[in-house]
C-alpha cells in the first residue's frame, strides 16, 4: 500500500510568518509530487508541481523535494490570512499508477 | 479556457437508490479521475479513464462504476446507494502527456438520505 502521510493540524501561524507544511511518502520509485490547496468547501487547486530533488520557487510558494529522505515540503512566506486553507500533498509513481493523496494538512493564518 | 465542469452541483437521494454523476474535462485532455471526499476525510481514489478506457480504479466496490464517452467527458454511478456513500464526488483531468497534473473540477456533493 502506497502512502502518503501528512500532520493533519491544525498548524497555526501569524499573518506575515512563513508557513512550513510536511509530507513524507513511502513509495520510492515515485516520480512526481503535487501540492494542492483546498479551501473549505471547494476543490483542490494545484499549486505546484515538482520533480527533481531540490527547491522550487513560484512567488511566495516554495517546494522542496528529498528523494532520499521520501521528503516533500511547502514553505509558503509572507503568510496571508487568504492562505488558511487545507493543504494536499499528492505522489505519483509513473505510468497508469493513480495519484495518491494526503489527508491534508489544515492551515490557519492568524491575522 | 473553460475548467473541468460537473453536473449536478447537489444531489440528493434515498438508500438503495443509484446515483450518476456526470463530468467535462478541459478541452484537450484525455484522462478522467474520480475521487471521492468524504467529510473529514482525505481524497480517495476511485476510477481513472483515458482514452474511453479503464487504466486505474480504487479499493471500492463493484457497486461503483463508470465510463469515459468518445468525446472524454465521463460518468460515474453508483449503485444500491448506502448512507456511506455520501460525500463530495470530485472529477479531475489532464492531458495524455501530463497524467499526473490533475485539474479538479467544482464536486457533486452527493447525500444519501
Amino acid at each position: 500500500q502506497k502512502e502518503v502521510e501528512q500532520n493533519s493540524g491544525p498548524l497555526s501561524v501569524p499573518e506575515g510568518a512563513i508557513a512550513s507544511l510536511n509530507c513524507t511518502y513511502s513509495d520510492r520509485g515515485s516520480q512526481s509530487f503535487f501540492w494542492y490547496r483546498q479551501y473549505s468547501g471547494k476543490s483542490p487547486e494545484l499549486i505546484m508541481s515538482i520533480y527533481s530533488n531540490g527547491d522550487k520557487e513560484d512567488g511566495r510558494f516554495t517546494a522542496q523535494l528529498n528523494k532520499a529522505s521520501q521528503y516533500v515540503s511547502l514553505l509558503i512566506r509572507d503568510s496571508q490570512p487568504s492562505d488558511s486553507a487545507t493543504y494536499l500533498c499528492a505522489v505519483n509513481s509513473g505510468g497508469y499508477q493513480k495519484v495518491t493523496f494526503g489527508i491534508g494538512t489544515k492551515l490557519q493564518v492568524i491575522p | 479556457e473553460a475548467g473541468v465542469t460537473q453536473s449536478p452541483t447537489h444531489l440528493i437521494k434515498t438508500r438503495g437508490q443509484q446515483a450518476t454523476l456526470r463530468c467535462s474535462p478541459i478541452s484537450g485532455h484525455t484522462s478522467v479521475y474520480w475521487y471521492q471526499q468524504a467529510l473529514g476525510l482525505g481524497l480517495q481514489f476511485l476510477l481513472w479513464y483515458d482514452e474511453g478506457e479503464e487504466r486505474n480504479r480504487g479499493n471500492f466496490p463493484p457497486r461503483f462504476s463508470g465510463r469515459q464517452f468518445p468525446n472524454y467527458s465521463s460518468e460515474l454511478n453508483v449503485n444500491a446507494l448506502e448512507l456511506e456513500d455520501s460525500a463530495l464526488y470530485l472529477c479531475a483531468s489532464s492531458k495524455r502527456q501530463a497524467q499526473d497534473t490533475q485539474y479538479f473540477g467544482p464536486g457533486t456533493r452527493l447525500t444519501v438520505l
